[in-house]
């Protein structure tokens, strides 16, 4: 089974800090995402990527920034965290191709106080 | 604007009394709908992927039906285990950049 590991499963952090969401995982999928999910506001993209070094856009990606230096893992940079922040944030990989479904992770539930 | 809607928000059902849940969408053109089931405190779990009006899919007791428009999670003669809330999701592109709806909670009481 496909394996997509979050560093964090809870985290509190303060206004102003620079915070790193770590994700793995073991299938070497091309692809891999960042989401946040809020209630009544469902899950949104915010980064993306295709290849090792490579990264898009999502919906929502101002105040975040993303890594990808090696295939398998992904980083979800918080530059200044602010409290509007504050959310689960999910990361998925999936192989590519019309009906590869996402992998996702169990999540990292981010405070920002 | 790719558009996912999920009804109704939240379903209450006894154990054994079947129902559907609803996903209406507005696209472009469809690539694929995905219905993925989320259990409290994890990520999303693939369940199925629609690609053309017609076509159904099944998996124990849930059965999945695309039309134009809408797409329907039929579950039958639903257990407790089946509580859960339930996403349907668009693909926006051939790399699995999906577009997701609020989703809808289900729970079942024995």
């Amino acid at each position: 089974d496909v394996k997509v590991t979050q560093s964090s499963r809870y985290l509190v952090k303060r206004t102003g800090e620079k915070v790193f969401l770590e994700c793995v995982q073991d299938m070497d999928h091309e692809n891999m995402f960042w989401y946040r999910q809020d209630p009544g506001l469902g899950l949104r993209l915010i980064y993306f990527s295709y290849d090792v070094k490579m990264k898009e856009k999502g919906d929502i990606p101002e105040g975040y920034s993303v890594s990808r230096e090696k295939k398998e893992r992904f980083s979800l940079i918080l530059e200044s965290a602010s409290t509007n922040q504050t959310s689960m944030y999910l990361c998925a990989s999936s192989q590519g191709g019309l009906d590869s479904p996402l992998h996702f992770g169990n999540g990292t539930r981010l405070t920002v106080t | 604007e790719d558009q996912v809607t999920q009804s109704p928000e939240a379903l209450r059902l006894q154990e054994g009394e079947s129902s559907s849940l609803n996903c209406s969408y507005t696209v472009s053109g469809l690539r694929g709908l995905f219905w993925y089931r989320q259990d409290p405190g994890k990520g999303p779990e693939f369940l199925f992927t629609l690609y053309s009006a017609g076509e159904e899919k099944e998996k124990e007791r849930l059965k999945a039906t695309l039309t134009k428009k809408e797409s329907f999670l039929h579950i039958t003669a639903p257990k407790p285990e089946d509580s859960a809330t339930y996403l349907c999701a668009l693909s926006r592109g051939s790399q699995g950049n999906l577009i997701f709806g609020k989703g809808t909670k289900l729970s079942v009481k024995p």
